[in-house]
């Protein structure tokens, strides 16, 4: 079955630069979106179609494709963008099945 | 406003049964796919179905397949899940999502004896 693979953790000072990876075990893949969730809160979307933003989404925020690997950027990163960070695609190379990365929390020192 | 409002949740025991409902304001619900999605405490998030804007096409995770079912009623703005011959690992917030764009708050259902 399809998977998306995500580092469980991931910590940047305030200012740096946080980049997400979440790797596709297997060709073709499908867009990919990105979701904050901070916790007791439902998950925002911050990137579609692999490089889209959302409107309200900081332009901190930035989504890139490579290969079978899609990256969620965060530039500057704030306090408040601590949070999880889910990837999502899909396969529907037989039956339709929807794919979430198993989570990246980001921990901003 | 947009929004989605799921309704339904609670505690039942194993092996009963529960319908979910997820009230859709402030868009044309029925030109939107629709998914549930789910979250078991301290867990990420797992896809559970996904039904076309129009009902026309079901899918399911292999986890919930033959027994849970996923519906629509456009003319009431309403998705619906029905959830059959639950276990305990279905215990988790139940989400209704808009084409991947909207989430509503979701609703907690416990599956405990």
């Amino acid at each position: 079955s399809y998977e998306l693979t995500q580092p469980p953790s991931v910590s940047v000072s305030p200012g740096q630069t946080a980049r997400i990876t979440c790797s596709a075990d297997a060709l073709p893949k499908q867009y990919a979106y990105w979701y904050q969730q901070k916790p007791g809160q439902a998950p925002v979307l911050v990137i579609y179609k692999d490089s889209e933003r959302p409107s309200g989404i900081p332009e901190r925020f930035s989504g890139s494709s490579s290969g079978t690997t899609v990256t969620l950027t965060i530039s500057g990163v704030q306090a408040e963008d601590e949070a999880d960070y889910y990837c999502q695609s899909a396969d529907s190379s037989g039956t339709y099945h929807v794919v979430f990365g198993g989570g990246t929390k980001l921990t901003v020192l | 406003q947009v929004q989605l409002v799921e309704s339904g949740g609670g505690v039942v025991q194993p092996g009963r049964s529960l319908r979910l409902s997820c009230a859709a304001s402030g868009f044309t619900f029925s030109s939107y796919g629709m998914h549930w999605v789910r979250q078991a405490p301290g867990k990420g998030l797992e896809w559970v179905a996904v039904i076309w804007y129009d009902g026309s096409n079901k899918y399911y995770a292999d986890s919930v397949k033959g027994r849970f079912t996923i519906s629509r009623d456009n003319s009431k703005n309403t998705l619906y899940l029905q959830m059959n011959s639950l276990r305990a690992e279905d215990t988790a917030v139940y989400y209704c999502v808009m084409d991947t764009a909207l989430w509503g708050q979701g609703t907690l259902v416990t599956v405990s004896s």
